[in-house]
């Protein structure tokens, strides 16, 4: 499967543990995206890379947020002392330049 | 800001039903895309329209990019339960700060048989 791999699909955590999600884009793609989505809502964009270099990012990442992508290739989202707040679907996509963007399944992440 | 407004938020049908979803903004899109969702998955691309006043047809579902290219709408004939889930439109807003890929909240059908 050469799709957007994300990893884990699942996390519970306590509140205040740090946790950090992995993405693998599609390989030849160069922009790779993080939403974060509720349930019944549209994704809501959180940051996105060029290459190895982080372009934009929404004001909905805190300090506690933080994303890479060191070589160009997958990337991982961090996010440290998590609260409850932050139980949502994380979602990467990833795209050739300006075109259509393809997502993984995303990791569901709940803060007990 | 919502660049992107969706509307229903909500639609519940019968099946055979027609229905027309609308995506609008006050900014202009390089394109739009527009995606369906079912629950627990990653949002699955359906189509892209590029040029202003395009349609495009993808079985029963047809997409029309607005001539301006603020709007796009989806509309789906004889609807099946099959059609069921979150539709999502998307897009690179231009001269926006950034050019990040930006959704619409979704609209959220549901249909009955």
């Amino acid at each position: 499967d050469t799709g957007v791999s994300q990893d884990p699909r699942h996390k519970i955590t306590k509140r205040g543990q740090n946790v950090t999600f992995r993405c693998d884009p599609i390989s030849e793609h160069n922009r790779l995206y993080w939403y974060r989505q509720t349930l019944g809502q549209g994704p809501e964009f959180l940051t996105y890379f060029q290459n190895e270099a982080q372009l934009e990012k929404s004001r909905l990442l805190s300090d506690r947020f933080s994303a890479e992508r060191p070589k160009g290739s997958f990337s991982t989202l961090e996010i440290q002392r998590t609260e409850q707040g932050d139980s949502a679907m994380y979602l990467c996509a990833s795209s050739l330049a300006v075109s259509e963007a393809f997502f993984g399944q995303g990791t569901r992440l709940t803060v007990v | 800001t919502q660049l992107l407004e969706q509307s229903p938020q909500f639609l519940s049908i019968q099946e055979g039903e027609n229905l027309t979803v609308y995506c609008n903004s006050s900014s202009v899109f390089s394109s739009l895309q527009w995606y369906r969702q079912e629950p627990g998955e990653g949002p699955v691309l359906l189509v892209t329209v590029v040029t202003g006043g395009e349609v495009k047809k993808l079985k029963r579902l047809t997409f029309q990019f607005g001539d301006a290219r603020k709007d796009s709408s989806l509309h789906i004939t004889a609807a099946q339960p099959g059609d069921t889930g979150l539709y999502l439109c998307a897009g690179d807003a231009i001269n926006q700060a950034g050019t990040a890929l930006i959704f619409g909240k979704g609209t959220t059908l549901s249909v009955s048989s």
